[in-house]
């Protein structure tokens, strides 16, 4: 039974497309996240939700919106898609600020934007 | 600007021996620091973290080392395993509210027979 779940998995799509990806968690965790990893391997946080409240908001285009319905979903929806989107998206989790135990990630979306 | 450094982007240990994965760090705020393993196409798996109240943390045949002074922490992998092999990241955050983890590039650990 996994623990945080992404879909879809993988997902090419063309310029100036908009596309969402989904995030699921069955941990009963009160925090989750989105983090990006680009080229370089760097993860990189872009949003983070408290019961469903927003608290983290990095400096990511307005083409990214996130939003959480519930505290156990965090979907990801992308507007008029641009080549640099392309990255590894990671979905995750914690309870607090996850310092002890740290973040449960997801498997991650590979998007591909051609 | 990069706050968590992993200067070695690869290293090769033999089976048996210690791996010593190294990460350094910038800001002096940062009180929570955590070790992530991550495999292909998985994301990564929490593996050890430690607080700056300590310096060293241990579990099974992981360790973590702090030394605050020099904003330098480390892992050792003793023995090391073939099953080991994988991309190691090094995380860090100030404590407090919700703070996000900021993380390194990685070093990419291979272990061979």
């Amino acid at each position: 039974d996994t623990a945080v779940s992404q879909t879809p998995k993988y997902l090419v799509t063309q310029m100036g497309n908009d596309k969402s990806i989904k995030c699921e968690q069955n941990l009963g965790h009160d925090t989750m996240y989105w983090y990006k990893q680009d080229s370089k391997k760097f993860l990189k946080i872009m949003f983070s939700y408290n019961n469903k409240e927003l608290i983290i908001n990095e400096t990511v285009p307005n083409r990214f919106s996130p939003k959480s319905p519930d505290k156990a979903h965090l979907n990801l929806h992308i507007n008029s898609l641009e080549l640099g989107d392309s990255a590894v998206y990671f979905c995750a989790s914690s309870q607090g600020g996850g310092f002890f135990y740290g973040y449960t990630f997801g498997s991650g979306t590979r998007l591909t934007v051609v | 600007d990069q706050q968590v450094k992993q200067n070695s982007p690869s290293l090769s240990v033999q089976e048996g021996r210690i791996s010593i994965l190294n990460c350094d760090y910038t800001n002096s705020m940062f009180d929570y620091f955590l070790w992530y393993k991550k495999y292909p196409a998985e994301g990564p798996t929490f593996l050890i973290s430690i607080s700056s109240i300590k310096d060293k943390n241990e579990d099974g045949r992981f360790t973590v080392f702090l030394n605050k002074s020099a904003k330098h922490l480390s892992l050792h992998i003793v023995p090391s395993q073939p099953g080991d092999s994988a991309v190691y990241f090094c995380a860090a955050s100030p404590s407090g509210g919700y703070n996000k983890l900021i993380f390194g590039a990685g070093t990419r650990l291979a272990v061979h027979p």
